[in-house]
């Protein structure tokens, strides 16, 4: 079945940064787009950004812009998110979800607890 | 990058229909049908519960539903059991340069 398995919680310093990944089963990687969401404690979900797993353009929300970066390794049916020069307000549960037609998250890992503290 | 807005809680007690809504903008759920609802249990992952405004992935009880008018969807749960007891999160596609926002969330209490 189709799994999107993430990495473990992470602490980081502010100023910091951090690499969470993803990795994908259970499906053709390079077929559907991979998205990266995150909630802060009593927020709402927040899109940080986006992969096109097959041809590797990304995009990202212009919150994010300049501080974020989308990658993938279809070799290891992986992707990654980094996010650098964090602050306390970063801290926050980051998912993988995966789009599928149309523009629809069908498939969700299981998130990963980053926590910013000094 | 505008969200959109959900009521904080909903309440019905078991067998109750509640709906839950999502209000946007003309450039989001006014704009395109792919306005989606996600379930959510604190510290398990979202579920897509509706997307396309109105269609059920294979597995969700037919006891859900969407619908939208104008710049707002919605999502129904009729015959309402312990289990729906969650959070929903609406999520609507943007266009190209907006490209995702979701609502705040609205947390269902099942009485």
């Amino acid at each position: 079945q189709v799994q999107l398995v993430q990495s473990g919680a992470e602490v980081k310093k502010p100023g910091a940064s951090v690499k969470v990944s993803c990795k994908a089963s259970g499906y053709t990687f390079t077929n559907y787009p991979l998205h990266w969401v995150r909630q802060a404690p009593g927020q709402r979900l927040e899109w940080v950004g986006w992969i096109n797993v097959g041809n590797d353009n990304t995009r990202y929300s212009e919150k994010f812009q300049g501080r974020v970066t989308i990658t993938r390794d279809t070799s290891a049916s992986t992707a990654y998110m980094e996010l650098s020069s964090l602050r306390s307000e970063d801290t926050a549960v980051y998912y993988c979800t995966r789009e599928d037609w149309p523009y629809q998250f069908d498939q969700w890992g299981q998130g990963t607890l980053v926590t910013v503290s000094s | 990058q505008s969200a959109l807005t959900q009521p904080p809680s909903a309440s019905g007690s078991p067998g109750q229909s509640v709906t839950i809504s999502c209000t946007g903008t003309s450039s989001d759920v006014g704009r395109y049908d792919y306005v989606s609802w996600y379930q959510h249990h604190p510290g398990k992952a979202p579920r897509l519960m509706i997307y396309e405004v109105t269609m059920r992935p294979s597995g969700v009880p037919d006891r859900f539903s969407g619908s939208k008018s104008g710049n707002t969807a919605s999502l129904t749960v009729s015959g309402l059991q312990a289990e729906d007891e969650a959070d929903y999160h609406c999520s609507a596609y943007a266009g190209n340069n907006n490209f995702r926002v979701f609502g705040g969330g609205t947390k269902l209490t099942v009485l």
